[in-house]
């Protein structure tokens, strides 16, 4: 089972920047998938995740607007278009797997938590 | 917005017991499962407690997690510290179609 994550790089506040994860070993398009992202010597945020079809996707407000997850589970692929982008998105980006999501009523789903990571790709915002 | 806060770091001595809290904003933490996660420096993320109080394949029984919803908080408690648990740990749930993690914990075992 592995996740392995590319197209991280240096690009200019404003410009745009596509990731992708390569996933193996596991059914990809039975599970959910998030995008994690770490500011350097800060914590853990997530950006996004999408449901196994690509039918929904959830962001966390910073990105909302700018970001677009996406999936093809025919490739087996993840992927983060990332737009209009800032400093403050300077980070690593890791792709994970979402063990479980399972309706309910009041949150929307019960969530399972993330048993899976790749490694991280790096991205830097600066002119 | 849900909100989980950890303290920034604690320490304690090898062999020792330590307890790494996780306090919800608002509403109830036990509406939604609690994941904890180990980072050490340089690597990626891994889990060591999963909806609540399980623990994955791999990691030891001195790792375990608890829910205290009089306090609205989850802990990670690790009992017969050694040198190889100094990392950061993440506390996180779910709330309103959102992952939420905590700051992050500093685990120094001296």
């Amino acid at each position: 089972v592995q996740l392995v994550e590319s197209g991280g790089g240096l690009v200019q506040p404003g410009g745009s920047l596509r990731l992708s994860c390569a996933a193996s070993g596991f059914t990809f398009s039975t599970y959910w998938m998030s995008w994690v992202r770490q500011a350097p010597g800060k914590g853990l945020q997530w950006v996004a995740n999408i449901k196994q079809d690509g039918s929904e996707t959830y962001y966390v407000d910073s990105v909302k607007g700018r970001f677009t997850i996406s999936r093809d589970n025919a490739k087996n692929s993840l992927y983060l278009q990332m737009n209009s982008l800032r400093a403050e998105d300077t980070a690593v980006y890791y792709c994970a797997r979402d063990r479980q999501l399972v309706p309910a009523a009041m949150t929307g789903y019960y969530y399972y938590g993330m048993d899976v990571w790749g490694q991280g790709t790096t991205v830097t915002v600066s002119s | 917005n849900f909100m989980l806060t950890q303290p920034h770091s604690v320490s304690e001595s090898p062999g020792k017991t330590v307890t790494i809290s996780c306090t919800g904003s608002s509403g109830s933490i036990a509406s939604n499962y609690v994941q904890w996660y180990q980072q050490r420096p340089g690597s990626a993320p891994t889990t060591v407690i999963y909806e609540d109080n399980q623990r994955p394949s791999g990691v030891p029984d001195r790792f375990s997690g608890s829910i205290d919803s009089s306090s609205n908080s989850a802990s990670l408690t690790i009992s017969g510290l050694k040198t190889e648990d100094e990392a950061d740990y993440y506390c996180q749930s779910y709330d309103s179609s959102t992952v939420v993690f905590g700051g992050g914990t500093k685990l120094t075992v001296l």
